[in-house]
């Protein structure tokens, strides 16, 4: 089936510790996206990309990193330089263009422990 | 700093009843506007898109776009229990080949049987 897979679904951390989130999509979409959501907020978009080895810091980008080798992958490491990581991540993707629809992972659940 | 502002709710209306949204954004250049519904717990899926001032309507759904009062609506008609949920108003903000969504906070909504 088409969609966007994201990878680990629920995943607990150790302050200090660095963690990757996995997201995958078979949508051949150009465009990727992170955001996160804190509970009772909206979405803020952490980074995108519009196309293969390139991408842009979002809103709150601060304590992220990400990669985009492959236009199916976009993985997006919290690091320990993020201070409140315990959110709601979500990985969208969409045809690249102003204007289109984006689509969402399911989401992972990131706990600080 | 583009923002998009929703009334946090939640709004309760009776089964049967239409429920009205209402969503209002900061940059007067966005030309794409689209409507979410989010489970608890669950990733965002697309309810609506529009993009030219008026109404659409889709089933059950009417969203309503006025550019020039930066104001965007949605109807529910005939609400049903199922239809609780936090719908989110999305905004497009990139422009050319750029795609990028700024997200309200959401409208918890809280059908009564």
């Amino acid at each position: 089936d088409g969609g966007i897979t994201q990878s680990p679904k629920y995943l607990f951390r150790k302050e200090g510790q660095n963690v990757t989130l996995s997201c995958e999509q078979n949508l051949n979409h150009d465009a990727m996206y992170w955001y996160r959501q804190d509970p009772g907020q909206g979405l803020r978009l952490i980074y995108y990309s519009q196309i293969v080895n390139d991408f842009q810091k979002g809103d709150i980008a601060e304590g992220y990193s990400v990669s985009r080798e492959k236009k199916e992958s976009f993985p997006l490491t919290v690091t320990s330089a993020q201070k409140n990581p315990t959110a709601f991540y979500l990985c969208a993707s969409s045809i690249s263009g102003t204007g289109n629809t984006i689509y969402f992972g399911e989401g992972s659940w990131l706990t600080v422990v | 700093q583009k923002e998009v502002e929703q009334n946090s709710g939640p709004l309760s209306v009776p089964e049967g009843a239409i429920a009205s949204l209402n969503c209002t954004y900061s940059d007067r250049g966005s030309q794409s506007f689209f409507w979410y519904r989010q489970y608890s717990g669950k990733s965002p899926e697309l309810i609506m898109s529009i993009y030219s001032n008026g109404d659409k309507e889709d089933g059950r759904f009417t969203a309503q776009l006025n550019k020039a009062s930066q104001y965007v609506s949605l109807l529910i008609r005939d609400s049903q229990p199922s239809d609780s949920a936090t719908y989110l108003c999305a905004v497009n903000v990139g422009g050319g080949a750029t795609n990028k969504l700024i997200f309200g906070t959401g409208t918890l909504l809280a059908v009564q049987p």
